[in-house]
């Protein structure tokens, strides 16, 4: 299998406080990870590519200070919201590659629902 | 830069007939890979279909199979004998790495 898990399913946090969202590859080693935004009735918006050991690549628009990515093992990488602000209120999906199937393919997690009060 | 449409943003099916979601792209990548996710109301997405670029055939998953036109830029998704729990949005992807997602299209199955 190639289960990926996101650790926690939902959080709210007050505005300026920081948050932290963690990304499990369980039953095996992502080379790569990905970390998406997903607005209300929306698409998957990129936000970064992280591979481990080396620095996340951002995409153009997003706030590598706001947005910290951390890839630190084999089998996990972090996504740190920092001085969250109403408008970082979101869906936010991680995805792994490096697990059974196709080359290519992405396994996604189920995903974090951050709310910014 | 990428790009991926999706025209029809809602569609809707009897159950048990056949419907085509549409997806068309563009690309300057040579060597690329396509996707057909769906997202039910638990925000899950599930990998519907692939598809090597270089691969002329079209590629099946029991009820699922694509129409691969390369030249046109177009990818579109048949679902066969629609079930209820087919019932989801439907993203169409594209990419080697990194993914780039179409809008998606909420499918209704109607009972």
């Amino acid at each position: 299998g190639a289960v990926v898990s996101q650790h926690p399913s939902r959080v709210i946090c007050k505005s300026g406080t920081s948050v932290k969202i963690e990304c499990r590859s369980l039953d095996f080693q992502a080379t790569t990870m990905f970390w998406y935004r997903q607005f209300p009735k929306k698409s998957l918006m990129l936000m970064a590519t992280s591979n481990e050991g080396s620095k996340a690549t951002y995409e153009q628009g997003v706030e590598k200070d706001k947005f910290l990515i951390n890839h630190a093992s084999l089998t996990l990488s972090t996504l740190t919201v920092t001085s969250a602000h109403p408008e970082d209120s979101s869906f936010y999906i991680c995805s792994a590659m490096g697990g059974a199937g196709g080359p290519h393919e992405q396994f996604f997690g189920p995903g974090t629902r951050l709310t910014v009060l | 830069a990428q790009t991926v449409t999706q025209s029809q943003p809602e569609m809707s099916v009897q159950e048990a007939e056949t419907v085509t979601l549409s997806c068309t792209y563009d690309t300057s990548e040579s060597d690329y890979y396509l996707f057909w996710y769906k997202q039910p109301p638990s925000r899950q997405m599930i990998l519907v279909i692939r598809q090597e670029a270089y691969k002329q055939q079209n590629a099946t998953e029991n009820r699922f199979s694509v129409n691969f036109q390369k030249a046109a830029k177009s990818f579109s998704l048949k679902i066969s004998d629609s079930q209820l729990g087919d019932a989801a949005m439907y993203f169409c992807a594209q990419g080697a790495q990194k993914l780039v997602f179409g809008q998606g299209t909420r499918l209704t199955i109607n009972p």
